[in-house]
């Protein structure tokens, strides 16, 4: 099975800093994937699809990019609410695995 | 709009079963593939099973397969997560999940704790 691994598992940055987190395939799974955003005691929310596809709603400030097996997430300029956990997810086939986890948060 | 409501968590002792249930609304149910996703307690998210539109096409992770069964009631619009055999690891909220290109809409999940 394909691993996903992110990284790193946490950080802290200044509301303002450019933010990157980078997920890591152990094959090539082409652009088959997905970054979700999930805050304290909340439900996951996708974020991005695709690998570089912002769902509806999402703000600019994230982006994504990356194909076959190297990903990152970028969040352009920091802001408070973007205090998560962020993670990359497979899509390309079963099993759907989910990347460990990125915690952000402010300096 | 999209809801899902998931149903059927508790508390179960190791080696028991429980029936979780999604209600969904809100789409067109049979037109989706389904998934249930997993969060222990302070951890990650771990994908569990998903399902075709049509029921035809099912997957598990490893972690589950033979002792979990995936099924829908396009009907009813229901998902169904039938859980034996339960152990002490699977303790964690299972999320319903919508899959378009990735999972778009998730449940607000319900807590299965599996405990003596």
């Amino acid at each position: 099975d394909i691993q996903m691994t992110q990284s790193p598992s946490s950080l802290s940055a200044s509301v303002g800093d450019r933010v990157t987190i980078t997920c890591r395939a152990s094959q090539a799974i082409s652009n088959y994937l997905a970054w979700y955003q999930q805050k304290p005691g909340k439900v996951p929310k996708l974020l991005i699809y695709a690998a570089s596809t912002l769902q509806s709603g999402v703000p600019s400030r994230f982006s994504g990019s990356g194909s076959g097996t190297d990903f990152t997430l970028t969040i352009s300029s920091l802001q408070p609410e973007d205090v998560a956990i962020y993670y990359c997810q497979k899509y390309n086939s079963a099993p759907l695995t989910f990347g460990g986890g990125t915690k952000v948060g402010i300096k | 709009q999209v809801q899902l409501v998931e149903s059927g968590g508790g508390l179960v002792k190791p080696g028991g079963s429980l029936r979780l249930s999604c209600a969904a609304s809100g789409f067109s149910f049979s037109d989706y593939y389904m998934s249930w996703i997993r969060q222990a307690p302070g951890k990650g998210l771990e994908w569990v099973s998903y399902i075709s539109g049509s029921g035809r096409t099912i997957y598990y992770a490893d972690s589950v397969k033979g002792r979990f069964t995936i099924s829908r009631d396009n009907a009813k619009n229901s998902l169904f997560l039938q859980m034996n055999s339960l152990r002490v690891e699977d303790t964690a909220v299972y999320y319903c999940a919508r899959e378009r290109v990735a999972i778009d809409y998730w449940g607000q999940g319900t807590l299965v704790t599996v405990s003596s």
